[in-house]
């Protein structure tokens, strides 16, 4: 079982630059998440999505995009990065009513 | 305002004792849910245990168990006899409207021999 996976696990990026984090889910959920890691702030949610096609603004969507074409992926776009952006990424999937988000295991972004 | 509060950002226990990690949140919706999940240094997040805010007794999972206080919105971690492996950064998150979910800043727990 493949269960979430992130693509890239490492990047660095030049500021200005875009690029697009991807999240695949097999589990068949229907809500995923984009998150952001940064020491002493915990993990932050930007961007969440409840279905396919969906997507709503978290606690820190300022900069970033999202993207629900498929079910099972979830995109997130950086379309001019910042230093400030500089972070780990996690994405997690759970289904309507389930008591466990899963995780995959992280894409560390650095903006120089 | 702050939605899941962990105060405690550093937590020491000895080996075999038992420790509590401290969260509070903050909710209208009367429909939500708890969830407890472990980062070790390699920096996966493991789920621990969940609790419903309809649940009527406290979630455990083995070792973990969740002191849930609904008046007092708190929904405390209780780890029983600490083992070294537990070391590691403990996470609170809420699941609330439009199946939100977000998480707390966290409490590192360190555990000595």
């Amino acid at each position: 079982n493949a269960g979430v996976t992130q693509t890239p696990k490492f990047r660095v990026l030049k500021t200005g630059q875009s690029m697009t984090l991807l999240c695949a889910q097999d589990m068949n959920h229907e809500y995923m998440y984009w998150y952001r890691q940064d020491p002493g702030m915990g993990l932050r949610l930007i961007h969440y999505s409840v279905g396919e096609g969906t997507t709503a603004k978290g606690e820190v969507p300022d900069g970033y995009n999202v993207s629900r074409l498929k079910k099972q992926n979830f995109l997130l776009g950086l379309e001019s990065a910042a230093p400030s952006q500089t972070s780990v990424y996690f994405c997690a999937s759970r289904n309507g009513g389930a008591t466990e988000a899963f995780f995959g295991q992280g894409t560390r972004l650095t903006v120089v | 305002a702050q939605k899941i509060t962990q105060t405690q950002p550093g937590m020491f226990v000895q080996e075999k004792e038992a420790v509590t990690l401290d969260c509070t949140y903050d909710t209208s919706d009367p429909s939500y849910g708890l969830f407890w999940y472990k980062q070790p240094s390699s920096g996966e997040m493991i789920f621990l245990i969940y609790q419903g805010s309809y649940d009527q007794q406290n979630a455990t999972e083995g070792r973990y168990s969740l002191n849930f206080q609904k008046a007092r919105k708190s929904a405390n971690l209780v780890i029983s006899a600490s083992q070294l492996g537990d070391s590691a950064m403990y996470f609170c998150a809420m699941r609330e409207e439009a199946d939100k979910l977000i998480f707390g800043t966290g409490t590192r727990l360190q555990v000595f021999p």
